[in-house]
């Protein structure tokens, strides 16, 4: 199991709002990363430092955290942005580093 | 732009090894390299890590024993051997650099293509 926790699916209406989001414990103490991945494509960064874009990344996208949980919110999803999406931390766990289970967005 | 560029689609039987390479680009050199696996169907599994000398090494616990990770700093090419292959080891294997920041935010970014690993006798 995982020690950050997704939603397996969440949908959202074209052109509305959605929020992803990651619980774990160590949020509290170290960032979220997060990461888009569509069918049979590498994973690309969509958001890292809790709140930056990397370039070529819609300002649709953006995130924060708050106590034990991040989240990633598209505001006016677009049909592209269907996709699974992976949070990433820091961990003190068995492991330093953990993704979450991912999350499928669908876009109606 | 950098880019990470990953050997090619491997075919092995059970109990044989299998070595990936992941060719990099740009000022990678400087940079700890990641290793992750997707099974099929499946989320982002991690591996390990190496450092930008190659002398140091962190391997997940799942994978200790079975991962080597190694890098030739003249050819900015990274490599990841896995041991003992299993029917369970199929899956799409990724590298990926990374970035941190006040040893609080790390990120991964960029990704190689992944290169398919099917286990099967």
């Amino acid at each position: 199991s995982s020690e950050l926790t997704q939603d397996p699916a969440v949908s959202v209406a074209l052109g509305q709002r959605v929020r992803i989001t990651c619980q774990g414990d160590s949020l509290r103490k170290y960032c979220a990363s997060w990461y888009q991945q569509k069918p049979g494509q590498a994973p690309i960064l969509v958001l890292y430092g809790e709140n930056y874009r990397p370039s070529g990344i819609p300002d649709r996208f953006s995130g924060s955290t708050s106590g034990n949980t991040a989240s990633l919110t598209i505001t006016g999803a677009q049909a592209e942005d269907e996709a699974d999406y992976y949070c990433q931390s820091r961990v003190n766990g068995r492991d330093p580093w953990v993704f979450g289970g991912g999350t499928k967005l669908t876009v109606l | 732009q950098v880019q990470l560029v990953q050997s090619g689609a491997e075919v092995k039987k059970p109990g044989a090894s299998v070595r990936i390479s992941c060719k990099t680009s740009g000022d990678s050199f400087t940079h700890w390299m990641h290793w992750v696996r997707q099974a099929p169907g499946e989320g982002l599994e991690w591996m390990g890590v190496i450092n930008p000398s190659g002398d140091t090494t962190v391997y997940s616990q799942k994978f200790q024993g079975r991962v080597t990770m190694t890098r030739d700093t003249a050819t900015d090419t990274v490599y990841m051997e896995l041991s003992s292959l299993r029917s369970g080891d199929t899956a799409v294997y990724f590298c990926a650099r990374d970035t941190s920041v006040a040893d609080t935010c790390w990120w991964f970014d960029p990704w190689g293509q992944g290169t398919l690993v099917t286990v099967s006798s």
